[in-house]
């Protein structure tokens, strides 16, 4: 196994434009999250998963963004009409949940610039 | 919102020297976790502490938590320049069904 992959490494769009973003987590690992985190800031929690079930999504993410994890395996976050603040890196990570949280393994983001 | 506050921000040292971090957090925890990251990269995982531990070591990284405090430190001895990153905690509050709260980080510069 690689790792955690994402996909595109980097995209730039127009202020209006939708984009979505693609994870593919480890294969075994139940539980995938998404952050997204701008520059000299922490990662902000936006949203995760349990198999294909959505835990929770931030009450700080507006209504143009929206994640999917089909089959429980790869995940897509999109982000619909994209305003030039949602310019961020987005990460992805997955980990194996055993009733509490254990060793997430994060992939390389997608920085996103809105132009 | 962020569970985890690092301090300092940023932390300035010469090589060999030891380095601390702390991180104070607000709610009660099942675990709490370090994290480092490179300008620009993933976040890669360090050591992860259960709340009935109070000290972790893994090589050159030392750990403490105090769960009466609500705080923990990670203390990385006779650093190296190649330990220049940013270090972030992240918690796993309790029944919060496993979710991780990174804080704002602490910016390590290791000079040669």
């Amino acid at each position: 196994d690689t790792g955690v992959s994402q996909n595109p490494r980097h995209k730039i769009t127009k202020r209006g434009q939708n984009v979505t973003f693609r994870c593919d987590p480890i294969s075994e690992h139940n539980r995938l999250y998404w952050y997204r985190q701008t520059l000299g800031q922490g990662p902000e929690f936006l949203t995760y998963f349990q198999n294909e079930a959505q835990l929770e999504k931030s009450r700080l993410l507006s209504d143009r963004f929206s994640a999917e994890r089909p089959k429980g395996s790869f995940s897509t976050l999109e982000i619909q009409r994209t305003e030039q603040g949602d310019s961020a890196m987005y990460l992805c990570a997955s980990s194996s949940y055993r009733g509490v949280s254990t060793e997430a393994f994060f992939g390389q983001g997608t920085r996103l610039t809105v132009v | 919102s962020q569970q985890g506050e690092e301090d300092p921000q940023a932390l300035s040292i010469q090589e060999g020297e030891n380095a601390t971090m702390n991180c104070s957090y607000k709610t009660s925890i099942n675990n709490l976790q370090w994290y480092r990251q490179n300008s620009g990269r993933g976040l890669v995982h360090l050591i992860l502490i259960r709340s009935n531990e109070r000290e972790k070591h893994s090589g050159r990284l030392r750990v403490t938590l105090d769960t009466s405090k609500k705080s923990s430190s990670l203390l990385i001895t006779a650093s190296r320049a190649a330990d220049t990153a940013s270090y972030f905690c992240a918690t796993d509050a309790y029944n919060q069904g496993g979710k991780l709260i990174f804080g704002q980080g602490t910016e390590l510069s290791v000079k040669p």
